[in-house]
């Protein structure tokens, strides 16, 4: 079955600088790569996903990158702010409709002012 | 936007004893999906349904069952409970040929 690995556990940034967190998979059936943030006491809101057939997509200040080949997809947020401070979690499933999501272990990101 | 409502949102309950959660989805989702998250864990897959059917299922105890009913809500019933079985559970919906999951705010379990 698919195995996502998250990476880093945890990461600390100043305010305005740019955060980074990798994700690979490991079964080349996994076609769709979503990103959930979680607020403490709040279940996962998602924030950005994207396709296989795409490589790169863009919302605001959240950028997320899928590299097949690979096998590694990554979420890029610019300009951050303390409230972008929470745990992200990568997820993968197959590109076929109503599937199970396997989850990375997630990040804990915190913004320093 | 109307969410996925979750309920009860807080439940505590004794060893052994049985406890039902329920899932309301989105209006005109027609998918369910339930995850179990431990403490510092990531969320992980127990079941899901399609039209009152089961159509996927993951690490789901056996003392665990789960209905999809005709109003597209879901129950997540736990038997004999455990103190392992303290955790957040999520409830997901979406539609058949759509991938994205929308996750409500979950259940919070503690077994005492």
């Amino acid at each position: 079955g698919e195995n996502v690995e998250q990476h880093p556990s945890t990461l600390s940034v100043q305010e305005g600088d740019s955060a980074v967190i990798k994700c690979t998979y490991s079964d080349s059936a996994s076609n769709y790569f979503p990103w959930y943030k979680q607020e403490l006491g709040k279940g996962p809101q998602l924030i950005i996903d994207i396709r296989s057939n795409v490589g790169e997509k863009k919302d605001q200040r959240i950028a997320v990158t899928l590299n097949k080949t690979a096998k590694h997809f990554s979420l890029h947020i610019t300009e951050t702010q303390p409230e972008d401070s929470a745990v992200y979690f990568c997820a993968a499933s197959p590109l076929q409709g109503a599937q199970k999501l396997v989850f990375g272990q997630g990040t804990r990101l915190t913004i320093n002012p | 936007a109307a969410g996925v409502i979750q309920s009860p949102r807080h439940l505590i309950k004794e060893k052994r004893e049985t406890a039902t959660l329920k899932c309301y989805p989105i209006p005109r989702h027609d998918t369910v999906y339930w995850y179990q998250q431990g403490p510092g864990q990531d969320p992980q897959f127990l079941i899901s349904f399609y039209e009152k059917m089961q159509s996927d299922k993951g690490s789901i105890p056996d003392r665990f069952s789960a209905q999809q009913f005709s109003d597209y809500h879901s129950e997540l019933n736990m038997s004999s409970l455990e103190l392992g079985d303290s955790a957040l559970y999520f409830c997901a919906s979406g539609k058949r040929y759509q991938e994205t999951q929308y996750f409500g705010p979950g259940t919070r379990l503690l077994v005492l």
